[in-house]
């Protein structure tokens, strides 16, 4: 059980180009989403998805696409990439079954991506 | 006013000292807390939630103080363990599909 798995790691871009995050759960969870985090800052969502085939815009959400084809998996990806979008992604995910005062997001690794 | 604000520190205590952070919320509709713990690099991971008037977990205590709209985390006997950033969360809007997250308070315990 693997839990919520990010790829890349790391990578660097130079601006105008363009890429994908892989964010994969193995948890059946039904709500993912998408964090950047910058120092100084709190985590902000980007873009989230409460199934598969949906998504919704977060507080950021601009310069960025995602798409939820299978349950497991939630992708972001940035068109034309800006030096702005240096960031930290987090992704994570939670049980519809949650929703209280236990709630629980489970969060991947992050992803280190930096844009020249 | 931010939504959610903390005092990002650092706190530097020594090992075996008591100490707290607070945190302060706009939104007063707002019913239950979180306070995750991030290690220097990684991700956020829950350690408490919050709700009535507080949570007790071992040497973690979370309060509420509603009439205020703050939360407080008090960490008794720190270890050189709890060495990290405390980030205090808020459900966006009352709801819980979303959540706010504070930009954290880092903590530094040294020997």
């Amino acid at each position: 059980n693997a839990g919520v798995t990010q790829t890349p790691k790391f990578r660097v871009l130079k601006t105008g180009q363009s890429m994908t995050l892989l964010c994969a759960q193995d948890m059946n969870h039904e709500y993912m989403y998408w964090y950047r985090q910058d120092p100084g800052m709190g985590l902000r969502l980007i873009h989230y998805s409460v199934g598969e085939g949906t998504t919704a815009k977060g507080e950021v959400p601009d310069g960025y696409n995602v798409s939820r084809l299978k349950k497991q998996n939630f992708l972001l990806g940035l068109e034309s990439a800006a030096p702005s979008q240096t960031s930290v992604y987090f992704c994570a995910s939670r049980s519809e079954l949650a929703g209280g005062p236990t709630d629980t997001q489970y969060f991947g690794p992050g992803t280190r991506l930096t844009v020249l | 006013r931010k939504e959610v604000e903390q005092d990002p520190g650092p706190f530097n205590v020594p090992e075996g000292a008591t100490v707290a952070f607070n945190c302060t919320y706009s939104n007063s509709a707002s019913q239950s807390f979180f306070w995750y713990r991030q290690d220097c690099r990684k991700e956020p991971k829950l350690l408490m939630s919050v709700y009535s008037s507080g949570n007790e977990d071992g040497r973690f205590t979370a309060q509420l103080n509603r009439a205020s709209q703050y939360i407080s985390l008090l960490i008794r006997d720190s270890k050189l363990s709890d060495s990290a950033t405390y980030l205090c969360v808020v459900p966006f809007s009352g709801g819980y599909n979303k959540l706010i997250f504070g930009a954290g308070t880092r903590l530094a315990v040294h020997p």
